[in-house]
């Protein structure tokens, strides 16, 4: 079973309108969270990274929460472009002597904004 | 700035042939390396990452291979490619374990 569950698998979303992406996790111990857009074809590009610490961080009109007790996060995305168009991958992190920046990934919900 | 390449870009190889994809990353000093494969709707998949120079470790047993000749370079490669390699393959460097990977621009295997 994936430890990085995302949904909803797909979303369609009008130009303009915002959206939220959902990342539950069963990783253990937790490092860190991060969120990546991939445009189709192309390598992930990262949009936020998040320790424990952490429960909020922005990047212009994309903000990600982080809910490390109940091991959930989330990508809102305000005012939609048709740029923002892409695959969106939940990437966490585990702490362990091993892990060597090993990451698990979820296997992303992909976005299309539509004129 | 740091950069990363990877090259080619796209490749189509017949069943049976090798493979050899090539990574490099400019800017920076010892990094870690990492090979990810992406199938058709599916999530990246560590492939193999390396801490240093002729320094692998390899996540999943395949018929795939990695190589860090230099610091900066790494090596991908296949003897013999089956129908099952086919994907997108990314290369990403990070400084440390707990910091952010930055991946290339990937390489499209179509094997045929």
């Amino acid at each position: 079973k994936n430890q990085v569950e995302q949904s909803p698998q797909s979303l369609i979303i009008l130009e303009g309108k915002n959206c939220t992406l959902q990342c539950n996790y069963t990783v253990s111990p937790f490092s860190n969270l991060r969120w990546y857009k991939q445009d189709t074809g192309r390598g992930p590009v990262s949009l936020t990274i998040m320790t424990f610490s952490e429960n909020t961080k922005s990047n212009g009109r994309y903000t990600a929460t982080l809910d490390a007790d109940t091991k959930q996060s989330s990508l809102h995305i305000t005012a939609s472009q048709l740029s923002d168009s892409a695959s969106y991958i939940c990437v966490v992190s585990a702490m362990t002597t091993d892990s060597w920046g090993k990451l698990q990934f979820g296997a992303g919900t992909q976005v299309v904004v539509t004129p | 700035s740091q950069t990363i390449h990877q090259w080619p870009a796209t490749l189509v190889q017949p069943v049976g042939s090798p493979l050899s994809l090539e990574c490099t990353v400019e800017g920076t000093s010892n990094p870690n390396l990492y090979w990810y494969r992406q199938a058709a709707g599916r999530g990246l998949q560590l492939l193999f990452y390396s801490v240093g120079i002729g320094q692998i470790s390899s996540e999943v047993p395949q018929n795939l291979s990695a190589s860090r000749p230099q610091d900066r370079q790494f090596i991908l490669s296949s003897k013999k490619l089956l129908l099952s390699d086919s994907g997108f393959y990314l290369c990403a460097w990070s400084r440390d374990r707990a910091y952010e990977q930055y991946f290339g621009p990937g390489t499209r295997l179509t094997v045929t």
